[in-house]
């Protein structure tokens, strides 16, 4: 049975940083692209970044790019997000998604985590 | 960057009627789009990949339409479990991977 399991949220000042984990288990998550896909409160559906099953290619969307770092330890199959520069528009619940075909880039997302709360203010 | 519109914004029917939902993208797509259900406090589930092809365990009242930038989710008669939010998502063009505003199902 495929699991994720993200962790790492909190409430975090801005300028402040956290980095969220997700922990993948039944199946072979090396040979899965993953992505982070988050919702602010009351509102809709938001990627924020993908990474290739090696990890050696990664995306962003504009909102992010800069501040936040995908990476993934696949000896763990654990995929992580770092986020620095945190403001309070990035305050949502954050979903690691796997996506639905092994060893490709096809971005429709076949398991979500139950997600990790991000909440920025002071 | 794709954007995905998605009417009507909410949907009020009542159980064993049927659902006609739309995803509009302001350019092709071609079949590369995915519908997505969530519930409140839940995860979004997918219903839909590839515009047409039901997900592993979803039930066959479901199904989708389209291609290009015209897409339709219908559910052919309303289970009391299929009232909630509805997404489209597009893969065709991306960075940016986006997501329609959602359809909201709710009873009548």
């Amino acid at each position: 049975e495929v699991q994720l399991l993200e962790s790492g949220g909190g409430l975090v000042q801005p300028g402040g940083s956290l980095r969220l984990s997700c922990e993948a288990s039944g199946f072979t998550f090396s040979d899965y692209v993953m992505d982070w896909v988050r919702q602010a409160p009351g509102k809709g559906l938001e990627w924020v970044s993908v990474i290739s099953g090696s990890g050696g290619e990664t995306n962003y969307a504009d909102s992010v790019k800069g501040r936040f770092t995908i990476s993934r330890d696949n000896s763990k199959s654990t995929l992580y997000l770092q986020m620095n520069s945190l403001r309070a528009e990035d305050t949502a619940l954050y979903y690691c998604a796997k996506v639905g075909r092994a060893n490709k880039w096809d971005q429709f997302f076949d398991f979500w985590g139950q997600g990790t709360l991000v909440t920025v203010s002071s | 960057e794709i954007v995905l519109t998605q009417s009507p914004a909410t949907l009020s029917l009542s159980p064993g009627e049927r659902a006609t939902l739309s995803c509009r993208a302001s350019q092709s797509v071609s079949s590369y789009l995915a519908w997505y259900q969530q519930k409140p406090g839940q995860a979004p589930r997918l219903l839909i990949y590839d515009a047409s092809n039901r997900a592993t365990g979803v039930p066959a009242r479901f199904s989708g339409s389209g291609s290009g930038t015209d897409f339709t989710l219908t559910i052919s008669s309303l289970e009391p479990e299929d009232f909630a939010v509805y997404y489209c998502q597009q893969r065709s063009s991306w960075p940016p991977l986006t997501f329609g505003p959602g359809t909201k199902v709710d009873i009548k």
